[in-house]
């Protein structure tokens, strides 16, 4: 079946550097796929999306391209700020929505 | 639009207890979910609506129940609680579930944290 698998975390970074969150997914046909973020205390909310292959989401300085023959939708950012400390789910979506575990960011000033 | 809300923020229950989460959403979508997050697992689909009086299983229905008279809400009633069900229980939304289009973006309330003790 359809699955998310992404890195575990914590990713542990300080301010203004370079992040990667890595995400691979596995599906029969063409999901659209998604980073969603949850700031503490907080449900999910979309950071960015993609629909097809190549597309590029972007949102709040964030980016992740849709690589279907390395079926990856990696998250990065070129420089975090202490306001990005957060968990960042990857997830895709057919016909229905299926999360990856998670990846914790603390970015430290 | 208050987008998806969710009540109780909080609850805590005894095993075997029963309890209502309630969901609602004002945005007219037709598909709505129920989800639950635990440490190390992500969030899992527990149940799901694709419309007003059609509703099934996801990953991880057992203990659950669901409902669909309306377009705007979307109860999950825990029958018997046990401790297993100990979680955080997020509600979603979103206007369709087709895939590569503008529309399969799904919306989250705010979440319940259920104890069961």
């Amino acid at each position: 079946g359809d699955s998310v698998t992404q890195m575990e975390g914590p990713v542990t970074l300080s301010e203004e550097a370079f992040l990667t969150i890595n995400c691979t997914y596995t599906a029969t046909g063409y999901p659209s796929l998604f980073w969603y973020v949850q700031y503490p205390g907080e449900g999910l909310q979309l950071l960015l999306k993609a629909t097809k292959a190549d597309d590029k989401g972007s949102n709040k300085g964030f980016e992740a391209t849709y690589r279907k023959e390395t079926t990856s939708f990696h998250l990065e950012k070129g420089s975090v700020q202490v306001s990005d400390s957060a968990v960042y789910f990857c997830a895709l979506s057919e016909d229905k929505l299926i999360f990856g575990t998670g990846t914790r960011l603390q970015v430290f000033p | 639009n208050a987008g998806v809300t969710q009540t109780p923020k909080f609850q805590v229950l005894k095993t075997g207890q029963s309890m209502t989460l309630q969901c609602a959403q004002d945005m007219n979508h037709e598909y709505m979910s129920w989800y639950r997050q635990d440490p190390g697992m992500g969030l899992r689909l527990i149940h799901y609506s694709v419309g007003a009086g059609i509703t099934d299983q996801g990953e991880v229905p057992n203990g659950y129940n669901v409902s669909r008279s309306t377009t705007e809400d979307f109860p999950l009633r825990l029958l018997s609680a046990a401790p297993s069900q100990t979680s955080v229980y997020f509600c979603a939304s979103s206007y369709s579930l087709a895939s590569g289009t503008s529309t399969d973006t799904q919306y989250f309330g705010p979440g319940t944290r259920l104890t069961v003790l």
